[in-house]
């Protein structure tokens, strides 16, 4: 089975739309942590966001959230008032400790911003 | 500027050679991902090293090797290249503390015509 899983290949939003992009996870650990990366054309991966298993409230930096439920293991990224620079590809991650900390990766989520 | 430094940034090679890239990683960080990502696709976990020593292998061919030295840098060894080993291979450091977010250098882009 697949530990992370990202269902949409593409995704498009206007400018200055929210948007919302899919993470579920799998795992049996108790202790865990998400993670979103930003993967901009040129090519480096940007950490975005972090939210720990025990979190009780939904981690936010700028105009990102994460909208975290843990009990449909889901840990979806909501990008607030998009601009032009979000396009890019998106990765969700987990860190498990019970694998030794190995992260899983998602295959991605292209978004563009349409102007 | 994540702290990891990759190089070299850009290589260029034939069939049959052998690379080497290098990593960085951030100060006071003891574990090392190296990760392979071909053209449209996500990310292949290789191999990790934790202060040293090898903590986990991915699917990592048997063409391709690693280590972590005492100075906590790390190389990958590439040999007997394949025109599918073209990609973008990315090294990635932790402190395992906190957090815990994987730090990624800039990558390495191999090409092998």
């Amino acid at each position: 089975a697949q530990k992370i899983t990202q269902t949409q290949p593409g995704m498009f939003v206007q400018e200055k739309e929210a948007v919302t992009l899919d993470c579920t996870y799998d795992t049996s650990d108790q202790s865990y942590g998400l993670f979103w990366y930003k993967q901009p054309s040129s090519g480096e991966m940007i950490f975005l966001i972090y939210q720990g298993s025990y979190d009780e409230q939904n981690a936010t930096e700028g105009r990102y959230s994460l909208n975290f439920q843990k009990a449909r293991k889901s840990a979806n990224l909501v990008i607030s008032a998009s601009q032009l620079g979000d396009s890019a590809m998106y990765f969700c991650a987990m860190r498990e400790p019970s694998t030794g900390n190995q992260f899983y990766f998602g295959t991605g989520t292209s978004l563009t911003v349409i102007p | 500027d994540s702290g990891v430094t990759q190089t070299p940034k850009h290589l260029i090679t034939a069939t049959g050679q052998r690379v080497t890239l290098r990593c960085s990683p951030r100060s006071g960080d003891l574990s090392v991902y190296w990760y392979q990502q071909s053209l449209d696709q996500g990310l292949q976990f290789l191999i990790q090293y934790y202060n040293g020593e090898e903590r986990a292998k991915g699917n990592i061919l048997e063409r391709f090797s690693a280590q972590q030295f005492p100075d906590l840098h790390s190389e990958l060894n590439l040999s007997s290249l394949e025109l599918g080993d073209s990609a973008l291979y990315f090294c990635a450091s932790t402190r395992e503390g906190g957090t815990g977010e994987l730090f990624f250098g800039e990558g390495s882009r191999l090409t092998v015509l």
